[in-house]
């Protein structure tokens, strides 16, 4: 079946910070790749997707790197805010079947001024 | 409405007692989700609608735990005789569709129930 890993958290940093945020996956078939990000009080919401290997999905100057080889999309951000403070969750959907998402266990993310 | 909206936000109830927890997903969206998380753990698929059917009912935990969805719009998690270990935040999400792995969901702020 598939399944999702994530690096336990919190994740404290200092602002200005480097951030990495592991995720590896096991999938039956060649899936399509989320990172979603669940702000203190709100639902989650869709941060950044890549649906191919190689492909880097981005926003909010978060990066991902979808890598079929080592079947991982570590989430980055070079310069980390106080306002990035949140659980981020990875997440998978396999073609075929009901495409039902599977996600992992979600790390939180402190960021201190 | 414009986002997936949920209702309880917070339910306390008893032990043994029947709770209701409503989701109203994003209009024109057929394709709806349940999940539930656990303290410290991740999102947990219980159910989804394609349209008013559930074509996967694989996640539901036990007997007690009952979804509809009417009007391909609103949906209902019933969960019966609530146990303790049913305390829980329950999400619901929504997207256009399940006939492709691209897409992306939306979720409501969930519904937290507490079960004493």
């Amino acid at each position: 079946g598939n399944s999702v890993t994530q690096m336990e958290g919190p994740v404290t940093l200092s602002e200005e910070a480097f951030l990495t945020i592991n995720c590896t996956y096991t999938a039956t078939g060649y899936p399509s790749l989320f990172w979603y990000v669940q702000y203190p009080g709100e639902g989650l919401q869709l941060l950044l997707k890549a649906t191919k290997a190689d492909d880097k999905g981005s926003n909010k100057g978060f990066e991902a790197t979808y890598r079929k080889e080592t079947t991982s999309f570590h989430l980055e951000k070079g310069s980390v805010q106080v306002s990035d403070s949140a659980v981020y969750f990875c997440a998978l959907r396999t073609p075929g079947g009901s495409y039902i998402p599977t996600f992992g266990r979600g790390t939180s993310l402190i960021v201190h001024p | 409405g414009a986002g997936v909206s949920q209702s309880p936000s917070n339910k306390v109830t008893e032990k043994g007692k029947d709770v209701e927890l409503r989701c109203d997903p994003i209009s024109g969206h057929t394709a709806l989700y349940w999940y539930r998380q656990r303290l410290g753990q991740g999102l947990e698929f219980l159910i989804y609608f394609q349209g008013n059917s559930a074509p996967d009912k694989s996640g539901l935990p036990s007997d007690r735990f009952s979804a509809e969805r009417t009007g391909e719009s609103v949906s209902t998690l019933t969960i019966q005789r609530t146990q303790q270990e049913d305390s829980a935040v329950y999400l619901c999400a929504s997207s256009l569709g399940t006939t492709t792995n691209t897409g992306e969901l939306f979720f409501g702020e969930g519904s937290r129930l507490t079960v004493l």
